[in-house]
């Protein structure tokens, strides 16, 4: 069972501010890292899938870093707007492709 | 973009009826889907795999005849809920992946509410 963890559990951002969470899985035997968005009263939406070593994504003003052989990726989001008020989970597959998720990060935007 | 539909979203019945939720994508094959369940405050917990027209594979602690599961064809699979009890009360969500490294696409979710 892989152990995905994910800090802080709660944030509050004032609008326009930026911000950043961390996510953190085991090096070994990695293969892959997600980042999805949940909203509340919607299903979680895919963000990202990061696979090398020092991949940067970005998706308009969210972005994430991957470090494989520290453990860990950043999911960053540029000048916050309301409508980023979400739960972030990340989750890491076995070579099964079965996901273990990360608690989440929920993230508040302060008008 | 691909999508995965869940119903029914929102089930309160009696303790002892069973409950069936249905996953479907809609407009991709998959020959796997999987089954979550979150508990309150805790993170998404893996139930099962569901595997088209095999069994379903599931996760340790998951009782398989509490929770049946059928993948009949490509775009459906479904989790039964048998004789449910107060402590099945959750939420329950599904999601598919229409190629092998590609994200889930989730469904909207069941929650489930045992009186």
């Amino acid at each position: 069972i892989l152990n995905v963890e994910q800090s802080p559990q709660s944030l509050h951002v004032q609008e326009g501010d930026s911000t950043n969470f961390t996510c953190s899985f085991p090096s070994s035997n990695f293969y892959a890292l997600h980042w999805y968005r949940w909203e509340t009263a919607k299903s979680p939406e895919a963000l990202f899938v990061m696979t090398l070593n020092g991949d940067e994504k970005k998706k308009g003003r969210i972005s994430a870093t991957l470090n494989t052989k520290e453990g860990y990726s950043y999911l960053y989001i540029k000048g916050s707007q309301p409508e980023d008020s979400a739960t972030y989970l990340c989750a890491s597959p076995g070579g099964n492709e079965k996901l273990t998720f990360g608690t989440g990060t929920r993230l508040t935007i302060i008008p | 973009g691909a999508v995965v539909s869940q119903h029914p979203s929102r089930v309160i019945c009696k303790s002892g009826t069973s409950v069936k939720i249905e996953c479907r994508s809609l407009d991709f094959q998959a020959t796997t889907m999987f089954w979550y369940r979150q508990f309150p405050k805790q993170s998404l917990m893996l139930m099962a795999t569901s595997n088209e027209g095999s069994k379903a594979t599931y996760e340790q602690g998951v009782e398989k005849d509490k929770f049946l599961i059928n993948h009949a064809s490509l775009t459906l699979s479904t989790l039964t809920v048998t004789s449910a009890h107060p402590e099945d009360s959750s939420f329950y969500i599904c999601s598919a992946s229409a190629q092998r490294n590609q994200p889930q696409h989730f469904g909207d979710g069941t929650r489930l509410s045992i009186l």
